[in-house]
C-alpha cells in the first residue's frame, strides 16, 4: 500500500513563528501536493512538485515556500505564521504527470495562536 | 473557470435509502472527474472516476452519472450504510500537455446514515 506519511499530526504555534510541515512519501512518486482544507472551502492547492528542486504555485501560494530536495520528502514552510493559515493541511502524491489518483496523509492540524 | 461548484454541503439519510450529490463545472477542457471519500482524521482516498466518453460508471453501490451538454455530474449512493458516512469530494482535471495536472476539489459534502 502506498503510505504518505505526515509527521505532525497536530501543532500550535504562535503569530510570527517559522513552521515546517513535512511530508514523506515510500512509493517512488513523481509528483507531491500540499492541500489546505477549511469547512465550506474544500480542498484548495498550495503547492506542488513533479520532480526534486523542482515546484510550482498552486491557487493559494500566497504565505507559503516549499521544499523538495529528496523525491520521497515535501516540506510546506509558513515563513511567518499568522491566524488566518490556521487549518488542516493534507499532503499528498501521485505515480506521474497526469495525477489521476492522489494518495492523501492523515493531515496535520495547525492552530497559529 | 476553474471551479467546481459542489451542493449540497451535508446531508442525512437513513439507512437503505440513496445519496445523491452534485457537483458542476464550467471548463470544458476537463477530461477527468473523480470522486474522493474522506473519513474523520483520515485523508481523502479515491472512490470513483469518470471520463466524459460515458455517460455513467458504477462500481457496487456507488454509481457517477455525467452529463457533458450540462457540464454537471454527481454521486449516487444505492442503499446508503451508516458505515458510508463521510465527507464526499468531486474533484475535476485536465489532461495532456506535458504538464503536472492539478485536481480541482469542489467543497465537499458530509454525509450521514442514519441507522
Amino acid at each position: 500500500d502506498v503510505k504518505v506519511t505526515q509527521s505532525s499530526r497536530y501543532l500550535v504555534k504562535r503569530t510570527g513563528e517559522k513552521v515546517f510541515l513535512e511530508c514523506v512519501q515510500d512509493m517512488d512518486h513523481e509528483n507531491m501536493f500540499w492541500y489546505r482544507q477549511d469547512p465550506g472551502l474544500g480542498l484548495r492547492l498550495i503547492y506542488f512538485s513533479y520532480d526534486v528542486k523542482m515546484k510550482e504555485k498552486g491557487d493559494i501560494p500566497e504565505g507559503y515556500s516549499v521544499s523538495r530536495e529528496k523525491k520521497e520528502r515535501f516540506s510546506l514552510i509558513l515563513e511567518s505564521a499568522s491566524t488566518n493559515q490556521t487549518s488542516m493541511y493534507l499532503c499528498a502524491s501521485s505515480f506521474d504527470r497526469t495525477a489521476r489518483e492522489l494518495f492523501f496523509g492523515e493531515g496535520s492540524r495547525l492552530t497559529v495562536l | 473557470q476553474q471551479q467546481v461548484k459542489q451542493s449540497p454541503q451535508s446531508l442525512i439519510v437513513q439507512k437503505g435509502g440513496i445519496s445523491i450529490i452534485n457537483c458542476a463545472y464550467e471548463n470544458t477542457a476537463f477530461d477527468y472527474f473523480p470522486w474522493y471519500q474522506q473519513f474523520p482524521g483520515k485523508g481523502p482516498a479515491l472512490l470513483i472516476a469518470i471520463r466524459p466518453d460515458v455517460s455513467e460508471k458504477k462500481e457496487g453501490r456507488f454509481t457517477i452519472s455525467f452529463n457533458k451538454s450540462a457540464k454537471q455530474f454527481s454521486l449516487h449512493i444505492m442503499d446508503s450504510q451508516p458505515g458510508d458516512s463521510a465527507t464526499y469530494f468531486c474533484a475535476a482535471s485536465r489532461g495532456g500537455g506535458g504538464a503536472t495536472n492539478k485536481l480541482i476539489f469542489g467543497t465537499g459534502t458530509l454525509l450521514a446514515v442514519q441507522p
